[in-house]
């Protein structure tokens, strides 16, 4: 079956970068495009971008675009998203999940990010 | 600023039946915003149960449903369990951008 297992808890200083990663398994890498998402302690769901590894395709939230790069590494069936210039109010559970042609599927069990001096 | 909006907070009976809407900022809600629901319980992932409307995942339980009702989404549990007890989240797609409803809180008493 598909699953998305994604890499561990991170803490880090402000003005630092983050950069999660979630790896596939049980489908061709390139058939699903991959959604980020994240969620702040006690908040709702924000979604962050979205790649496709079949052709490089990538799409941001405006929120996000001058911050964040998600990327593919095809050969090991991982995804990548990248957060630059953290602060405090970055801290959240980032989530990736995979989404094609309009479908959201599964999902990964987050990563918790925790800003802090 | 788009925003997608849902009920904070719903309360539904054991084997009753509820519906969770979701409106967007824009107008009326339709096929083209490809409208996908999530259930969320604490301290775990989201997952997804309803896709493009009405669609369900191998996953999905039957007694999840999803609609357009009037200009909004709708997503209806029928013969609701103690289980369904979760936070609920639409999401909606603008112009390649998705974004979030702020989430429906759900409790079954």
């Amino acid at each position: 079956q598909v699953q998305l297992v994604q890499s561990g808890t991170e803490v880090k200083k402000p003005g630092a970068s983050v950069k999660v990663s979630c790896n596939v398994s049980g489908y061709t890498f390139g058939r699903y495009g991959i959604g980020w998402v994240r969620q702040a302690p006690g908040q709702g769901l924000e979604w962050i971008g979205w790649t496709n590894p079949y052709n490089g395709d990538r799409n941001y939230a405006q929120k996000f675009q001058d911050r964040v790069t998600v990327s593919i590494d095809t050969p090991t069936s991982t995804a990548y998203m990248e957060l630059r210039s953290l602060r405090s109010d970055d801290t959240a559970i980032y989530y990736c999940a995979t989404d094609y042609d309009f479908v959201w599927g599964s999902w990964g069990q987050g990563t918790m990010v925790t800003v802090s001096s | 600023q788009t925003v997608v909006t849902q009920e904070p907070s719903l309360t539904v009976s054991p084997g009753g039946t509820v519906t969770l809407t979701c409106a967007s900022s824009t107008g009326a809600v339709t096929n083209d915003y490809h409208p996908n629901w999530f259930q969320q319980k604490p301290g775990q992932a989201p997952r997804t149960l309803i896709y493009n409307i009405n669609n369900k995942h191998s996953w999905t339980p039957a007694r999840f449903s999803g609609s357009l009702l009037g200009d909004k989404a709708a997503l209806t549990l029928s013969g609701v369990q103690s289980e369904d007890e979760a936070e609920y989240y639409c999401l909606l797609i603008y112009g390649g951008a998705w974004v979030f409803g702020g989430g429906t809180k759900l409790t079954v008493l």
